[in-house]
């Protein structure tokens, strides 16, 4: 079971969010965020932990260990609100969802 | 640049069967990777489905394992999922997506997904 937290999230542009996913039990590396848009399907940001997929911006970076990982976006862009979910192997978070504030 | 295409009846009565495919494009589905299907009811979050192989080999979540049948067709690049005795429950997007496996485990592909909406 993957719990992410805030199941919200309200900031504006150019500011630094966290969110966090915490595993039930102690995982591998092999967690992956995805960012989804409304009415698109989901597109992978980073996997195994901290590896950013090829063309994603710098400003999304994954870190974690153990029942703990996050993935914060550093100086928050317009097109960066939607929701975010992780991954490890058949298990999906419930999401976050950035919002304006 | 891999595509995948999913296709099949939007709309289906409760206690029929959900079929649907997924047609690859720019890759074989003979390749080192796993094919699968994950929906997510409208407003909701994503849930993984199953994945299966080239081979053949198949994975499902234990909530739809037995009603769950994946298929793989190799000479049409293509693969399929079959749902049986769908309920209102089932209604979601269901997307295709390939699954990267080997020295990590993400879905780096997906289809646009297609809406299947079971009625009462």
């Amino acid at each position: 079971q993957m719990t992410q937290s805030p199941s919200t999230l309200s900031a504006s542009v150019g500011d630094r969010v966290t969110i966090t996913c915490r595993a039930s039990q102690s995982i591998s590396t092999w967690l992956a965020w995805y960012q989804q848009k409304p009415g698109k399907a989901p597109k992978v940001l980073i996997y195994k932990t901290s590896t950013l997929e090829s063309g994603v911006p710098s400003r999304f970076s994954g870190s974690g260990s153990g029942t703990e990982f996050t993935l914060t976006i550093s100086n928050l862009q317009p097109d960066d609100f939607a929701t975010y979910y992780c991954q490890q192997f058949g298990t999906f978070g419930q999401g976050t969802k950035v919002e304006i504030k | 640049q891999v595509q995948l295409q999913e296709s099949g009846p939007g709309l289906l009565k409760a206690s029929e069967t959900l079929s649907l495919t997924c047609a690859v494009s720019g890759d074989s589905i003979k390749t080192n990777y796993y094919w699968c299907w994950i929906r997510q009811p409208p407003g909701k979050g994503l849930e993984w489905i199953g994945s299966i192989y080239h081979s053949g080999k198949t994975y499902s979540h234990a909530s739809v394992k037995s009603r769950v049948t994946l298929s793989v067709d190799t000479s049409n690049n293509q693969f399929s999922l079959k749902l049986t005795s769908v309920t209102a429950a089932d209604t979601a997007f269901y997307y295709c997506a390939r699954l990267v496996e080997v020295g990590a485990n993400h879905f780096d592909f997906w289809g646009r997904g297609t809406l299947v909406t079971v009625s009462s």
